[in-house]
């Protein structure tokens, strides 16, 4: 299957700071790229969805000014939580894909502790 | 919009014992299915998927999944489970077409005793 990579797999932030967090797609061209979040012993929620030079579509209840993410080229996507606080600190996980496949693949994910 | 239902949220086997996971999704249109396994603290691996073709799929480690169209169901088995297959399973479901995301169902906590 395709190669997705997610850096970096865990940060540690202070509270106010921001992280940004990088998804790329290593051996195929991700026309779509999505973006989940995981808290403890819970599944994965969906954030957002990018397109390629297009803004991201956020879920409901997702801030988008909070959660700013970026899909400049069909290789790379990030992330970036901004003024983070405690309880922004999760799991989080790219998936992409190309317009050529319905599947999507999975990285690695990223543990955020904000403290 | 989509919606996935996992059954059962936690489940306890002893080793030997026949595992089958519920998974119910919700959509009118044509879907692609997904079972996820994750390990205590690693990231998510496919287990297998349904596209189309023989609803009977296999897939790795001795898994396999039924989708029952009429149902709206894939329910994932195995015969017989070993202590490693200890794990957190999630069944995941898009729509048939490109750029469209999965959404997962809440988990179901398999644990195998010994």
């Amino acid at each position: 299957g395709a190669v997705v990579s997610q850096h970096p797999s865990r940060v540690i932030c202070k509270s106010g700071t921001s992280v940004k967090i990088e998804c790329r797609s290593l051996d195929f061209q991700a026309t779509t790229m999505f973006w989940y979040r995981q808290f403890p012993k819970q599944s994965l929620m969906l954030m957002a969805t990018s397109n390629e030079g297009s803004k991201a579509t956020y879920e409901q209840g997702v801030e988008k000014d909070k959660f700013l993410i970026n899909h400049a080229s069909l290789t790379l996507s990030t992330l970036t939580v901004t003024s983070a606080h405690p309880e922004d600190s999760s799991f989080y996980i790219c998936s992409a894909s190309s317009r050529q496949n319905t599947e999507a693949f999975f990285g690695q994910g990223t543990r955020l502790t904000v403290v | 919009a989509q919606s996935v239902s996992q059954h059962n949220h936690h489940v306890i086997l002893s080793e030997a014992a026949s595992l089958e996971l519920g998974c119910n999704y919700s959509y009118g249109g044509t879907v692609n299915l997904f079972w996820y396994v994750q390990y205590p603290g690693q990231h998510l691996q496919l287990l297998l998927k349904y596209f189309s073709g023989d609803p009977l799929v296999k897939g790795i480690k001795g898994f396999e999944a039924e989708f029952i169209k009429s149902k709206f169901s894939f329910n994932l088995r195995k015969p017989s489970v070993q202590w490693s297959d200890t794990a957190e399973y999630f069944c995941a479901v898009n729509a048939a077409q490109a750029g469209t995301a999965l959404i997962f169902g809440k988990g179901t906590t398999l644990s195998v005793s010994s």
